[in-house]
């Protein structure tokens, strides 16, 4: 049972558009969420992240999303830039990100010219 | 470069053979993870430490798989007689798990492991 769900395997933009990442989840407990972007052949990089107690967080262009209430998080990149073409993988832990991190599958952004 | 280190960064290896990946974890975290990720699926949990101290091991770490951390540093992961769905990225993470303030993991650049 995946108890976090990226359902858009791939996702395609113009450059200087948002980009807009969806994420899912289903256990309760988890209070901390990550946002990581993975090159080929590299390990994945940390994005941003947000607590459960915050609704929004924001990085410079990149902004997290939460809904608690829906279980869902949103990761937008504006303005949207060919080098942000990678994967992305949402990630979830709980007890303030002290356990494990559980992932999606992942969603590819490919951001043309 | 202060991030975490991973060797090799890819193995192929015959079926039956032992291999074994080091991980190097940013200096001041005590917390170290391994994860293996699949084609097609993200990361998932094998194991982690705190410190020396293997606190969780996940159903995917069978009895072939072993990780150790000796000195609460460096950690190796050993796979013995390797099998062809052993072939993978294994991922090494850590992160500092003391103070206030959300815990955040970092990676290595991942060993890719290759078995025929």
């Amino acid at each position: 049972d995946q108890q976090v769900k990226q359902n858009s395997p791939s996702l395609s933009v113009q450059e200087g558009r948002i980009s807009i990442l969806n994420c899912d989840y289903t256990n309760s407990m988890f209070d901390y969420f990550l946002w990581y972007k993975k090159y080929p052949a590299e390990g994945p990089t940390f994005l941003i992240s947000i607590s459960s107690i915050k609704d929004k967080n924001e990085d410079g262009r990149f902004t997290v999303f939460l809904n608690k209430s829906a279980k869902h998080l949103s990761l937008h990149i504006v303005p949207s830039q060919p080098g942000d073409s990678a994967v992305y993988f949402c990630a979830a832990s709980y007890d303030s990100g002290y356990s494990t991190l559980t992932f999606g599958k992942g969603t590819m952004l490919l951001v043309s010219p | 470069d202060t991030g975490v280190s991973q060797n090799p960064r890819h193995k192929i290896t015959k079926r039956g053979q032992n291999v074994t990946f080091r991980c190097d974890p940013i200096s001041e975290h005590n917390r170290l993870y391994w994860y293996r990720q699949t084609l097609g699926q993200g990361p998932e949990f094998l194991t982690y430490f705190q410190n020396e101290a293997q606190l969780e091991k996940s159903r995917l770490l069978s009895d072939r798989f072993s990780a150790e951390r000796p000195k609460g540093s460096f950690s190796t992961l050993e796979i013995q007689r390797t099998e062809q769905g052993d072939s993978a990225m294994y991922l090494c993470a850590s992160s500092l798990a003391s103070g206030g303030g959300m815990k955040t993991q970092y990676f290595g650049p991942g060993t890719r492991l290759l078995v025929l």
